[in-house]
């Protein structure tokens, strides 16, 4: 149990397109998610707290008009990285809480930007 | 402001030996803390968890301590494998109902044939 998808595990854009990638919990609900941001030989750092039915929270310095977060149902959270530059590639994944304050992960989507 | 360390950064073992990684925290207030194995370009695993009230946590040849006290954990891996290699990370709750984790920047693992 307690499995986390995401989809994409991969995307290249072009700069100035934005990109959605989407976050499922498979076998749970889940009310709270997160999405990290992670690059190379880094590591997680949070971006955003996603909460069903109402407005993410954001980590500081990180743009909530540029990193848009949606969590419309108990299973799903999305991600829009809305006109993505090459500075925005990275490694993003996102976590799920089945039980309180154990988390499990996504596999992650692997973003490039040209 | 809960921070997070590992150390060392790289470590390269031969097949066989048992190793110790090392984690701290600055804020002894936490919730649980949290031990992760990442390999390369993929998503986190989780392999222990260890709430506040415990001093530690087993599975197979993983064993994961915590003390508070000191701000300390340690993940003990014994009979390290090949397929032990791994980027292994840390990563703490502080008490306050945030759920939110504190990564350290990982230990890389390379078990040697």
């Amino acid at each position: 149990g307690a499995v986390v998808s995401q989809h994409p595990s991969w995307v290249i854009c072009k700069s100035g397109t934005s990109v959605k990638i989407e976050c499922r919990s498979l076998d749970f609900q889940a009310t709270t998610m997160f999405w990290y941001r992670q690059f190379p030989k880094q590591s997680l750092m949070l971006m955003a707290t996603s909460n069903e039915g109402s407005k993410a929270t954001y980590e500081q310095g990180v743009e909530k008009d540029k990193f848009l977060i949606n969590h419309a149902s108990l299973t799903l959270s999305t991600l829009t990285v809305t006109s993505a530059h090459p500075e925005d590639s990275s490694f993003y994944i996102c976590s799920a809480i089945p039980r309180r304050n154990e988390q499990f992960f996504g596999p992650g989507t692997r973003l490039t930007v040209l | 402001k809960q921070e997070v360390t590992q150390i060392p950064a790289a470590l390269s073992v031969p097949e066989g030996e048992n190793l110790v990684l090392n984690c701290s925290f600055t804020d002894s207030a936490i919730y649980n803390l949290q031990w992760f194995r990442q390999d390369p370009g993929k998503g986190l695993t989780s392999l222990l968890l260890i709430q506040s009230s415990q001093r530690e946590q087993t599975s197979g040849r993983l064993n994961a301590s915590l003390d508070k006290s000191s701000g300390r954990s340690t993940l003990y891996i014994a009979a390290s494998q090949p397929g032990d290699s791994a980027t292994y990370l840390c990563a703490a709750i502080t008490q306050g109902g945030s759920e939110k984790l504190v990564f350290g920047k990982g230990t890389k693992l390379t078990v040697n044939p």
